[in-house]
């Protein structure tokens, strides 16, 4: 079955310093993965997603992340992170056996401080 | 630029009664989705149509839950009777095709139920 972790409930970090939100992932075949961000009382906003190729891939808002296939991860980072950042961070994988509905993590509240 | 549309955004009930939301998706985007997210949760898919037809419902609580896209459009999620463990954000979300695996998802607003 695939899954998602994110280990971290919370990330805190200062504004102007790097930021990295963990996820991994477990999934039969090649992995589909995604970003989303959420604001509150919002719906979800897509970042970014990796499908293949290069393993670094960029997103919207200055954010970026890393697929390492042997370590199945797929963490979420951001060279320097702002105020406004701060939101619910998930990552999810999509389930290939069971259509195109993606798996979603329990999330990660991305906290920065000014 | 092209929105997945939600209403109601707020809904309060008390138990037992019955409550509807509705979603009109991306024009053109033939994959609908519901997803229920309980406070301090990642979403969980409830519901998935290809076009008018269910793709998954697995994780759909028949019993008190329904959902139809007739036209193969907009959608409605029914719960008869509400239970306060039913108190959560329902998104909805739609795709451009079932058929590509590579597509993100387009998410409404939400809709936030309390039911008391």
């Amino acid at each position: 079955a695939q899954s998602v972790a994110q280990p971290e409930d919370q990330v805190n970090v200062a504004e102007g310093n790097p930021l990295t939100v963990k996820c991994t992932y477990s999934v039969s075949g090649n992995p589909y993965l995604f970003w989303y961000v959420q604001y509150p009382n919002r719906g979800l906003q897509f970042l970014l997603k990796y499908i293949t190729g290069d393993n670094l891939v960029k997103g919207s808002y200055g954010f970026e992340a890393e697929f390492n296939k042997s370590q199945t991860s797929f963490h979420l980072k951001k060279p320097s992170a702002l105020v406004s950042d701060s939101a619910l961070y998930f990552c999810a994988v999509r389930a290939t056996s069971a259509g195109t509905a993606l798996i979603f993590g329990k999330g990660t509240t991305l906290s920065v401080s000014s | 630029e092209a929105e997945v549309a939600q209403s109601p955004r707020y809904k309060i009930t008390e138990k037992s009664q019955a409550v509807a939301f509705w979603c009109d998706p991306i024009s053109g985007h033939a994959t609908l989705y519901w997803y229920r997210q309980i406070l301090g949760q990642g979403p969980e898919l409830l519901v998935q149509f290809q076009d008018e037809s269910v793709v998954d419902d697995s994780q759909l609580p028949k019993d008190r839950f329904s959902a139809e896209r007739l036209k193969g459009v907009d959608s409605t999620l029914k719960i008869q009777p509400a239970e306060l463990g039913d108190s959560a954000m329902y998104l909805c979300a739609s795709s451009l095709t079932s058929g590509s695996y590579t597509g993100e998802l387009f998410f409404g607003e939400g809709s936030r139920l309390t039911v008391l």
